[in-house]
């Protein structure tokens, strides 16, 4: 009964470059959460999706960053043109239920992407 | 909106000490969820509680107790006896309640205490 698994656990890319994020939620969850931590910092929301459904994207940034969660596969949020400050680490969570399960969220191990 | 915060940054204790990690939060539901999770150093999240906005009673799990104080809006968790493994960061976290609002799903994280636990 395997978790949340994200891949990968430390990717780094250069200034420019594209970096994807893979997300795989539990079995049965059909709901993908994304969260950035910045350095010494507390994860932000960025986006909530369900099967091909993007819910709330409020905390995405305009540019350079999308997601997608299709029929078919893990769920990917994709940087374009990385720049430094995209460094961070992206947790990925995912429930079953629209709202948290009765014991929260199950939070995946998270991908730290360094830009270099 | 929602906001969480944790006022102590940086919590440094001697092992078998006490230590309590303060949270207070700011929501206009009536209906909402508490949480707190634990980031060891290897990075990953591990879930501690979740507190319902109707069930103000306090809870305890070993070493781990969480005081909920809805007058005061605050969710405090106080680690008893601590020991080295607990040093980690620990973040307090709020969530709207109710059905039928999508939107309403994310969870929204404190800043984080990191707590020193020194042999």
């Amino acid at each position: 009964n395997a978790g949340v698994m994200q891949n990968p656990r430390h990717l780094v890319r250069r200034r420019g470059q594209e970096a994807r994020l893979r997300c795989s939620p539990m079995k049965g969850h059909s709901h993908v959460y994304w969260y950035r931590q910045l350095p010494e910092e507390g994860l932000k929301f960025m986006v909530y999706l369900q099967k091909e459904n993007i819910i709330d994207e409020s905390g995405m940034p305009k540019e350079r960053f999308s997601a997608e969660f299709p029929k078919e596969g893990p769920s990917i949020l994709r940087i374009q043109q990385v720049v430094r400050g995209d460094s961070a680490a992206y947790f990925c969570a995912s429930s079953p239920t629209q709202g948290a399960r009765p014991y929260g969220y199950t939070f995946g191990s998270g991908t730290r992407l360094t830009v270099v | 909106a929602q906001k969480v915060t944790q006022a102590q940054t940086e919590i440094s204790v001697v092992e078998k000490e006490d230590v309590t990690l303060d949270c207070v939060y700011e929501t206009r539901d009536t209906t909402y969820y508490l949480f707190w999770y634990k980031q060891p150093p290897s990075g990953e999240l591990v879930f501690l509680i979740r507190r319902n906005s109707f069930d103000e009673q306090n809870e305890i799990s070993g070493r781990y107790s969480w005081n909920f104080q809805k007058s005061t809006s605050s969710f405090n968790f106080t680690i008893t006896a601590s020991q080295v493994v607990d040093s980690a960061v620990y973040f307090c976290a709020l969530r709207k309640g109710g059905k039928g609002n999508n939107a309403g799903n994310m969870l929204t994280f404190g800043g984080g205490t990191r707590l020193m636990v020194k042999p």
